[in-house]
């Protein structure tokens, strides 16, 4: 079935450095890949996307990669600050139905 | 521009009672999605209605239905509350059905006790 899976469970890093968190995906027929970030007590909200037809995309300091081949997508934060600190969410669809797949999170802490 | 606007924000209900959760989409948006995210998840899909009609359903028993209203708001309902429905219930706006973005509500705190 639709599975999204998300390493890792947790990240630490100091102010300045960057963080990854990796996803992987199981349908082969999502095209289109967005991330969320939650702040305790909100909803997600959408930080960047990227769709199948699209290897990389940059939003100043995020980054989003895309390996379709062996599906495989990956977020970037350069720089990180202490307003990065939140959970973290992968997510994949099919552009013709808008069934989102998450991912289990990722709690990202960055230490000032 | 409004954003989603979920209601209520918090709700603790006891077993066996239904609770009916509402959402307003983003102005101008056309379809609702709603999802259901237990502490320390990813949110699961439940529904999404376009149009007034639902175009998808999750893995979700009989127990939980929704509708969409001409003003494309749309209300979740849920009977026979059981402890395990505790979570939060978040809305998702779309412009249309179909290859847009997704925006979220703050979500519904439901509680059973």
């Amino acid at each position: 079935g639709e599975n999204v899976e998300q390493h890792p469970s947790t990240l630490s890093v100091q102010e300045g450095d960057s963080a990854v968190i990796k996803c992987t995906y199981s349908d082969s027929a999502s095209n289109y890949f967005p991330w969320y970030k939650q702040e305790l007590g909100k909803g997600p909200q959408l930080i960047i996307d990227i769709r199948s037809n699209v290897g990389e995309k940059k939003d100043q300091r995020i980054a989003v990669t895309l390996n379709k081949t062996a599906k495989h997508f990956s977020l970037h934060i350069t720089e990180t600050q202490p307003e990065d600190s939140a959970v973290y969410f992968c997510a994949a669809r099919q552009a013709s139905y808008d069934k989102v797949i998450f991912g289990p999170g990722t709690s990202l802490s960055v230490i000032p | 521009d409004a954003g989603v606007t979920q209601s209520p924000t918090h709700l603790i209900k006891t077993r066996g009672q239904h609770v009916t959760l509402r959402c307003s989409p983003i102005s101008g948006h056309k379809s609702v999605s709603w999802y259901q995210q237990v502490l320390g998840q990813g949110p699961q899909f439940i529904f999404q209605y376009y149009e007034k009609e639902e175009r998808g359903r999750g893995n979700f028993p009989d127990r939980f239905s929704a509708r969409q209203f001409p003003n494309y708001s749309s209300e979740l309902n849920v009977n026979a509350l059981l402890l395990g429905d505790s979570a939060l219930y978040l809305c998702a706006s779309l412009q249309f059905a179909g290859g847009t973005e997704a925006f979220f509500g703050q979500g519904t705190r439901l509680t059973v006790v």
